[in-house]
């Protein structure tokens, strides 16, 4: 089975403009996560989806971000307007159940993103 | 949540044992205990998890005290390509916290 896919994989942009990252779950997924690295910093919870509704997205680090789901398949986050601070490798996963975390997630490689 | 300490990195030799321990002292009783590899470049991959006891798989084996204060994760004979960073997480749903981690080296 296809894993979960991240797109691009790399992304450079200036501050200021807008990007969007793509990604796409394990088919049968219901629940999609976002995580995120920043420089220098350790993986951090971003937000949950279960289908199309966000369940959590207490890691959203301002309103600048915004993630969407529609019809409860790929995912997409948008930064906009993109800012220094977000650079970062923006990472993926998915499972099929809540409870997901107990058999281990499957990320994506990531999306590095370096806001220049 | 539960802090977890682990060393910031380890070198070894291929076809050796290497023993990756973690703390976290203040661990709940809900709390599972998973580890996470991850080479450069990939996101984060599930090695394992425990509740308490042994647990083994065909890649690692967990072993985890009575009192659940610390782990240690047991990676048998490792190749270079075990080469990567090993997160030890305190979990008990689906906010998964990582740390620095151990970055293993594994030298011919």
């Amino acid at each position: 089975e296809a894993g979960v896919t991240q797109f691009p994989s790399h992304s450079v942009i200036e501050k200021g403009q807008t990007v969007t990252l793509r990604c796409d779950p394990i088919s049968g997924h219901d629940n999609l996560y976002w995580y995120r690295r920043v420089m220098g910093k350790e993986i951090k919870f971003l937000l949950h989806f279960v289908k199309e509704s966000k369940q959590d997205e207490s890691g959203m680090p301002n309103n600048r971000f915004l993630a969407e789901r529609t019809g409860g398949t790929y995912s997409t986050l948008k930064v906009q307007p993109a800012e220094l601070e977000d650079s970062g490798v923006y990472f993926c996963a998915s499972s099929q159940d809540t409870a997901g975390w107990k058999s281990g997630y499957t990320f994506g490689s990531g999306t590095r993103l370096t806001v220049v | 949540l539960a802090k977890t300490t682990q060393p910031i990195s380890m070198d070894s030799y291929e076809g050796q044992e290497v023993n990756i321990t973690c703390s976290h002292n203040n661990i709940a009783t809900n709390d599972y205990i998973t580890w996470y590899q991850q080479f450069p470049s990939q996101g984060p991959r599930f090695i394992i998890q425990g509740y308490k006891t042994k647990v083994t798989n065909e890649v690692a084996s967990l072993f985890i005290p009575a009192d659940r204060k610390s782990s240690t994760l047991s990676l048998p004979r490792v190749s270079l390509s075990d080469t990567a960073v090993y997160y030890c997480l305190v979990v008990f749903d689906y906010k998964l916290s990582f740390g620095a981690g151990t970055t293993v080296t594994v030298r011919a």
